[in-house]
């Protein structure tokens, strides 16, 4: 069975500097891949980034990146220069046998 | 515009009386799925389907049934509402379910049962 586990229900940051949301995963499967969404007071979900189980190289999407330790089995996601807009509620999953699994998420406050 | 389209967006109801959100998304998935999201538990999905005529089970399938009659198509159905089903709704689909399949979101439905 898939696991995902976000251990930081909220967290407040400054706005210009770096936060890291953190997340753990468990799973048999050799093959996985590792999302994050941002989900801001709206509702809608936004694709942030992603990394595939067997990518050498970490991804980066813009201020985005995502700190992937397999031997860890971690997938942490890594903001740089925080923005106000950044404030929402941040989501890891893991796909495997035609699922998303998701994690309870992180509610970020970005403040001046 | 690529999208995933879901209706409505705010439904309030009462206990027993049943309900459909339609999902569509155009395009051309094969995969979609039905996830309701409750504070503390992230989101969890209740049914999915890999193509026309295939449905299966989530997490969470009680109380709920879908049917996928047309590829674009993935409505989900509450025959009969209870207040524990009150929650937020997303409807997903993908071209496929490879590790590498990002998942495309609807807007989600807001559902109150009283």
């Amino acid at each position: 069975a898939q696991k995902i586990t976000q251990t930081q229900p909220g967290m407040f940051v400054q706005e210009k500097e770096a936060v890291t949301l953190d997340c753990t995963y468990d799973t048999s499967d050799p093959s996985y891949g590792l999302f994050w969404y941002k989900q801001p007071s709206s509702g809608e979900m936004i694709f942030l980034i992603y990394q595939g189980s067997y990518d050498q190289q970490n991804a980066t999407e813009g201020r985005y990146s995502l700190n992937f330790q397999k031997a860890r089995k971690s997938a942490n996601l890594v903001i740089s220069a925080s923005q106000l807009g950044d404030s929402a509620m941040y989501f890891c999953a893991m796909s495997g046998w035609g699922k998303l699994q998701f994690g309870a998420g992180t509610q970020v406050v970005v403040t001046p | 515009e690529a999208q995933v389209t879901q209706n409505p967006r705010y439904l309030i109801t009462v206990t027993g009386k049943k309900l459909t959100v339609t999902c569509s998304q155009n395009m051309n998935h094969e995969y979609m799925s039905w996830y309701r999201q409750d504070p503390g538990l992230g989101l969890r999905q209740i049914y999915y389907s890999m193509n026309v005529e295939v449905t299966d089970k989530g997490d969470v399938p009680e109380g709920y049934k879908v049917s996928r009659k047309e590829k674009r198509n993935f409505p989900l159905i509450l025959e009969s509402p209870s207040p524990n089903q009150t929650s937020l709704y997303f409807c997903a689909s993908s071209y496929g379910t490879g590790e590498n399949t990002e998942a495309f979101f609807g807007q989600g439905t807001r559902l109150t049962v009283v």
